[in-house]
């Protein structure tokens, strides 16, 4: 059954900084892995998504990697600003038929001015 | 594109009754519809799985009599907790699937069950 872990579990930043945030899976047979953004009370927000044979994807200050034979993903945000605070979740695709997501429990990321 | 919504985004309801929520893809059709539910500080934990016109797909542990889903069509699927108690109170979140890889989340519904 896949694992998904996320590390930290919170983390609180100044203003300014570069961070980055870590997912585990222990079933490296992945199709593909996403990093989502969730705000208090909200839906999900799909921030990058990964397919199983690239190594990264950049959109603006975000970076994801995916190492998928040690089965770890890291998300690298730059220059970190307070909006960004939020919560982190990390998702990998089984590559079934229906698509099944599993999750990580998440990363609350706080930034502060 | 690629919406999303949720109906109602809020509910509060007596312990007993039955609550209603639906999901909708506004702008695209689905086919394959999911329902998660999230507790405080922690992670989705995917619910079912259903495909139109078909029976939904529990995942083990969830009390399909319970949580009675219905996907009536490409756009709209339902999900009813019947006869509600407190304990259901949680954060419910559908997603619509275009293809096998990528999913498109709804806003989430707030249900409380006093």
């Amino acid at each position: 059954k896949q694992e998904v872990t996320q590390i930290p579990a919170a983390l609180s930043v100044p203003e300014g900084e570069n961070l980055v945030l870590n997912c585990s899976f222990t079933d490296s047979a992945i199709y593909n892995l996403q990093w989502f953004r969730q705000d208090p009370g909200k839906g999900l927000t799909s921030l990058l998504l990964i397919q199983s044979s690239q190594r990264e994807q950049t959109s603006g200050r975000l970076n994801a990697s995916l190492d998928k034979s040690s089965g770890r993903s890291t998300l690298y945000i730059a220059a970190s600003q307070p909006g960004d605070s939020a919560t982190y979740l990390c998702a990998v695709f089984d590559g079934t038929s229906y698509g099944k997501l599993t999750f990580g429990q998440g990363t609350i990321l706080t930034v502060h001015p | 594109g690629a919406v999303v919504s949720q109906h109602p985004s809020r509910v509060i309801c007596k312990s007993g009754t039955s609550v209603k929520i639906e999901c909708r893809s506004l702008d695209f059709q689905a086919t394959t519809m999911f329902w998660y539910r999230q507790f405080p500080k922690q992670s989705l934990m995917l619910m079912a799985t259903s495909n139109e016109g078909s029976k939904a797909t529990y995942e083990q542990g969830v009390e399909k009599d319970k949580f009675l889903i219905n996907h009536a069509s490409l756009t709209l699927s339902t999900l009813t907790v019947t006869s509600a108690h407190p304990e259901d109170s949680s954060f419910y979140i559908c997603s619509a699937g275009v293809g096998s890889d990528t999913q498109y989340f709804g806003p989430g519904t707030r249900l409380t069950v006093l």
